[in-house]
Parts: C-alpha cells; sequence; structure tokens
C-alpha cells in the first residue's frame, strides 16, 4: 500500500471550514483514499474513501487531485465535536484485509 | 445494531498474570481484526481472521499473544504471561468480506494496565 504523509497537527475555528490535505505520491491506479478519525477515547470511525472522483457524504467531502497525488479532507462547518486524529489511508480496495495507520493530523476545532 | 462490543471495557492486572479481552463483532461481518494502540507506536495491526480463519498474524508481537475466532460471533485474544510493556487500549474492529471498499467498524476498546 502507497505511503502517506499528513501535517501532525492543524487547527480550526468553530463554525468554519477545516481542509486537511494528504500526500500520497506513490498512490498506484488501483487504490483508494480513505479517511478515518478517531476522537479521543474511541475508537477509529470512518469518515470517506474515492478513487478518482471527488466525493461527499453528510460527513465530509473528498476533493483527490486529477493526478491522484495528494488529496483534501474537508468539514464544511467544523464543530467543537470534529476534534480528533484524522487519518489518510491509501490502500487496495480487496476485502477482509487491514488498514494500515499512520499518525494522522490532530485537529484541534477552537471555539 | 450495537456496533462491535469488547469486554472488558478496563483491566488492571500485575504481570505475569493472564489476559483475556473478548470481542463480538456486528452480526453479518465476516472479517474480524485486533489492533492494539499507544502513544508510541500508534494504532498497529495484531491479527485479522476471515470466515473465523486467521490471515494475517504476522503484528502479533511474539508468542505470549494468542487469538482465536470459534465463531462468526466471537473472538478472544490472549496475552499470557502478560508484561508491563503489554500496557495499551486494543481495539476490534469488524466488517464485511464483500468486494469494493470496506469500512471497518471498531469497538470502544478495552484499556490493558499491566502493574
Amino acid at each position: 500500500d502507497a505511503k502517506t504523509t499528513q501535517p501532525t497537527s492543524m487547527d480550526c475555528a468553530e463554525g468554519r471550514a477545516a481542509n486537511l490535505p494528504c500526500n500520497h505520491s506513490t498512490i498506484s491506479g488501483n487504490e483508494y483514499v480513505y479517511w478515518y478519525r478517531q476522537i479521543h477515547s474511541q475508537g477509529p470511525q470512518y469518515i470517506i474513501h474515492g478513487l478518482k472522483n471527488n466525493e461527499t457524504n453528510e460527513m465530509a467531502s473528498l476533493i483527490i487531485t486529477e493526478d491522484r497525488k495528494s488529496s483534501t479532507l474537508i468539514l464544511p462547518h467544523a464543530t467543537l465535536r470534529d476534534t480528533a486524529v484524522y487519518y489518510c489511508i491509501v490502500r487496495v480496495s480487496n476485502y477482509g484485509q487491514n488498514f494500515v495507520f499512520g499518525p494522522g493530523t490532530r485537529l484541534s476545532v477552537l471555539p | 445494531d450495537a456496533g462491535v462490543i469488547q469486554s472488558p471495557r478496563h483491566e488492571v492486572t500485575e504481570m505475569g498474570q493472564e489476559v483475556t479481552l473478548r470481542c463480538k463483532p456486528i452480526s453479518g461481518h465476516n472479517s474480524l481484526f485486533w489492533y492494539r494502540q499507544t502513544m508510541m507506536r500508534g494504532l498497529e495491526l495484531l491479527i485479522y481472521f476471515n470466515n473465523n480463519v486467521p490471515i494475517d498474524d504476522s503484528g502479533m508481537p511474539e508468542d505470549r499473544f494468542s487469538a482465536k475466532m470459534p465463531n462468526a460471533s466471537f473472538s478472544t485474544l490472549k496475552i499470557q504471561p502478560s508484561e508491563p510493556r503489554d500496557s495499551a487500549v486494543y481495539f476490534c474492529a469488524s466488517s464485511t468480506l464483500s468486494s469494493g471498499y470496506n469500512e471497518q467498524f471498531f469497538g470502544p476498546g478495552t484499556r490493558l494496565t499491566v502493574l
């Protein structure tokens, strides 16, 4: 699986959009981009995933560059409850395989 | 659905004792994963099962660790004997065995402290 690079930490004002970048320059054609987050003392939680196209769900939007070497997770209106560690993971979408979690980005949403 | 259930939520034990962590995956899920999280090493996979069969146990630290999945609704992770360096939060996760993306659902974790 391709490696990812994320900033160690970020701050965001409550109510503003949080844009979390992820670099995955060695991504291959059959690898998906997944985002998970982990709120303090809880298990990781799935947010969104994508292959080539931009994706949106009720939690967030995922913007993938045309060359697929980087992506951005967007939380459109961050709340204090969005304070968490966000993990960007790139992997082939074969069933029943594990995710490799890196250190992620610690997002602090400030009042 | 109750989600992934783990027990106990907290465990404090003394070095040398046997520790058994339990996990009940989401009904209908046929992949199960055990992870360990520490400040130093982050979140790392220990072992995972597909259809109750261990597929990859390369993350199991040493012979003191063992995991079983006797049926589709139950798995255990055992540490015998336990050591202080085993102190961590242990997460169990489950997912479906299907083509395409497979979201993993994590349990609340078991916080293990070995004195």
